[in-house]
């Protein structure tokens, strides 16, 4: 067991280029969870998956995001025409669900937006 | 509206000098309530999860406990390695999504 892994680590982007991170839950869970955490902050809650179907979105998310997780393993956020207020850390979380309440982050993904 | 408060937003203690982080919460249909640790630069990582008031959980130098309207972290004779940001949180809804609290820095000097 390796943990919730993220890549990448880092992102600088142009405004208005696409973006996408991936996500790599503990391989037994299946819950995903993506937050997005600005500095000084908690992190905001943007959306979840259980297995392959999301299930629920935040109105914090905007159309030009898009998240996937096909066949219910690793998932994808992918950010459309980026803007300078989407500079944030991305985190992914994953849980085992069922009763199992406890979410593990990964190390998340900085996106910086110029 | 959902609202989870922490205080305080920043605390320095000594090393070995106890203290309490608090935080406070209105979420309508809780469903636990959260203490994660987070270093800089790291996602936050799991410490405890309480659910009914009067429950207290313990960890090496930490102890949680809960009431119905707040949730307080005790940290005793806190060492260096102590220092971070903790994060309380209330989980909620189908999913258990968290809200979280916007942190109390720690730092704990020599």
């Amino acid at each position: 067991d390796t943990g919730v892994s993220q890549n990448p680590r880092h992102k600088i982007t142009k405004r208005g280029q696409n973006v996408t991170f991936r996500c790599d839950p503990i391989s037994e869970h299946n819950r995903l969870y993506w937050y997005r955490q600005t500095l000084g902050q908690g992190p905001e809650f943007l959306t979840y998956f259980q297995n392959e179907a999301q299930l629920e979105k935040s109105r914090l998310l905007s159309d030009r995001f898009s998240a996937e997780r096909p066949k219910g393993s690793f998932s994808t956020l992918e950010i459309q025409r980026t803007e300078q207020g989407d500079s944030a850390m991305y985190l992914c979380a994953s849980s085992f669900g069922q009763g199992e309440e406890k979410l593990f982050f990964g190390s998340g993904t900085q996106l910086s937006v110029l | 509206e959902d609202q989870v408060t922490q205080s305080p937003e920043a605390l320095r203690l000594q090393e070995g000098e106890s203290s309490s982080l608090n935080c406070s919460y209105t979420v309508s249909g809780l469903r636990g309530l959260f203490w994660y640790r987070q270093d800089p630069g790291k996602g936050p990582e799991f410490l405890f999860t309480l659910y009914s008031a009067g429950e207290e959980k313990e960890k090496e130098r930490l102890k949680a406990t809960l009431t119905k309207k707040e949730s307080f972290l005790h940290i005793t004779a806190p060492k260096p390695e102590d220092s971070a940001t903790y994060l309380c949180a209330c989980g909620w809804g189908g999913g258990n999504k968290l809200t979280f609290g916007t942190g109390t820095q720690l730092k704990v000097e020599l």
